[in-house]
């Protein structure tokens, strides 16, 4: 089945305490996107990749890194954690390196709700 | 101003009734429109693209205002499983994606 898992679903953790989400898609994508959604500000791009070892920031890259090692994977990095990185995570990715268009739709995986306390 | 703006309702409509979102949007040189579907704590999805001739997909027409620059969603008989938040996407230049906030619709029986 064609899909973008994310790992894990929920995570709590403490103020700086070094952690890694999980992102991997099987459909042989070009572009891969993480995104933050928070209530009332909608989803916001934190980085994007058009292909491997390429990367570039989105509209809030602050506190995160990304690394595009494979096609297939494209980890969230927060080195050090703090409260105001509590959210929902998505990432996604299409066909195209040039990321959304009519012809390559964004497929987003299933979340990861992170708490950071 | 934001970049893309909704109605963040909520709207309640009853079983049946049809309903309609818009989305404004301030880049003119904007180039491709979606409407996505969130359901509560799931993952966005894609409900359809919005063309410049408008386009329909059984109960759901979209259309795209370049003159004024907004996009709307309409949605006719509208069913229990229609509940939902949709969101509107926009695209421009140099791979610029911007999600609108959502719009929650709550379709009562």
């Amino acid at each position: 089945e064609a899909q973008v898992t994310q790992n894990p679903r929920y995570l709590i953790t403490v103020t700086g305490k070094k952690l890694t989400v999980t992102c991997s898609q099987n459909m042989n994508h070009e572009y891969m996107s993480w995104y933050r959604q928070d209530p009332g500000l909608g989803l916001r791009q934190i980085y994007y990749s058009m292909n491997v070892e390429v990367t570039d920031k989105g509209d809030v890259p602050e506190g995160y890194k990304v690394s595009r090692k494979e096609k297939r994977n494209f980890p969230l990095i927060l080195e050090s954690p703090s409260p105001n990185q509590t959210s929902l995570y998505f990432c996604a990715s299409s066909l195209s390196s040039g990321g959304l268009s009519y012809n390559s739709p964004l497929h987003f995986g299933n979340g990861t709700r992170l708490t950071v306390t | 101003r934001k970049e893309v703006e909704q109605d963040p309702g909520p709207f309640n409509v009853p079983e049946g009734a049809t309903v309609a979102f818009n989305c404004t949007y301030s880049n003119s040189a904007s180039q491709s429109f979606f409407w996505y579907r969130q359901d509560c704590r799931k993952e966005p999805k894609l409900l359809m693209s919005v063309y410049s001739s408008g386009n329909e997909d059984g109960r759901f027409t979209a259309q795209l205002n370049r003159a004024s620059q907004y996009i709307s969603l309409l949605i006719r008989d509208s069913k229990l499983s229609d509940s939902a938040t949709y969101l509107c996407v926009v695209t421009g230049s140099a791979r610029q994606l911007t999600f609108g906030s959502g719009t929650q619709l709550t379709v009562l029986p």
